[in-house]
């Protein structure tokens, strides 16, 4: 069974870094699909925010992409999420998806919020 | 970016009662859209993809369609367990995007 996991601190002062991790279990993530980050806003609003693919290239979405990078540890089977200078309107629920242009396993999500 | 608009935002229904969810392109997607259904605490599920196909182990109940830009998602004979939030996703181009949101209510 294809299962995700989601890792990292909940609270982030803003203007700092927020760093998460997804471990995939299940299937390898080089072997095919892209994989995503999307966040969920109070208020239920969702952003697909980009991916690395299973080759290793990446995209990310035009409204993040100053501030965004997504790599990843094949070794481990997990990738990871960096969003810099980070405000309280980053405060949202992130989730890691494997993507095939739909999103078919999703991880079950790991509040943030960013405040000091 | 494309635009999704998603209606209604909330609806209320009775059990083993049909409703309807729509999500209006911007654009044509080309039926590039899928549906997911999320519950409260959990992650959002696959319902249907490619505007009509259901994904698997997804009840017949559910079902999709669409007419040029507009899509609709169909659920009938509401179950107790179908109450959540519906949202739409286009992933005809990037970035992807997603409908606001609807939330169902069972009487």
């Amino acid at each position: 069974e294809i299962q995700l996991q989601e890792s990292g601190p909940g609270l982030v002062k803003p203007s700092q870094s927020l760093s998460l991790t997804c471990s995939v279990t299940g299937y390898t993530i080089t072997s095919g699909y892209d994989w995503s980050w999307i966040r969920k806003f109070p208020g239920n609003k969702m952003e697909w925010m980009g991916y690395i693919s299973n080759s290793g290239s990446t995209n990310y979405n035009p409204s993040l992409k100053i501030r965004i990078s997504i790599t990843r540890d094949t070794s481990k089977n997990q990738f990871f999420l960096q969003l810099n200078s980070v405000t309280t309107e980053d405060t949202a629920t992130y989730y890691c998806a494997r993507e095939g242009y739909n999103f078919d396993y999703w991880g079950q999500g790991v509040m943030v919020t960013v405040s000091s | 970016d494309i635009q999704m608009t998603q209606s209604p935002a909330s609806l209320s229904a009775s059990l083993g009662e049909t409703v309807t969810i729509e999500c209006l392109a911007s654009e044509d997607i080309y039926s590039n859209l899928a549906w997911y259904q999320q519950k409260p605490g959990k992650s959002p599920q696959l319902l249907i993809y490619d505007a009509s196909s259901l994904q698997d182990g997804v009840p017949s109940r559910f079902s999709g369609s669409d007419s040029g830009t507009q899509y609709s998602l169909e659920i009938n004979s509401l179950q107790s367990e179908d109450a959540a939030t519906y949202f739409c996703q286009q992933h005809h181009d990037y970035p992807y995007t997603f409908g606001a949101g609807t939330k169902l209510e069972l009487k």
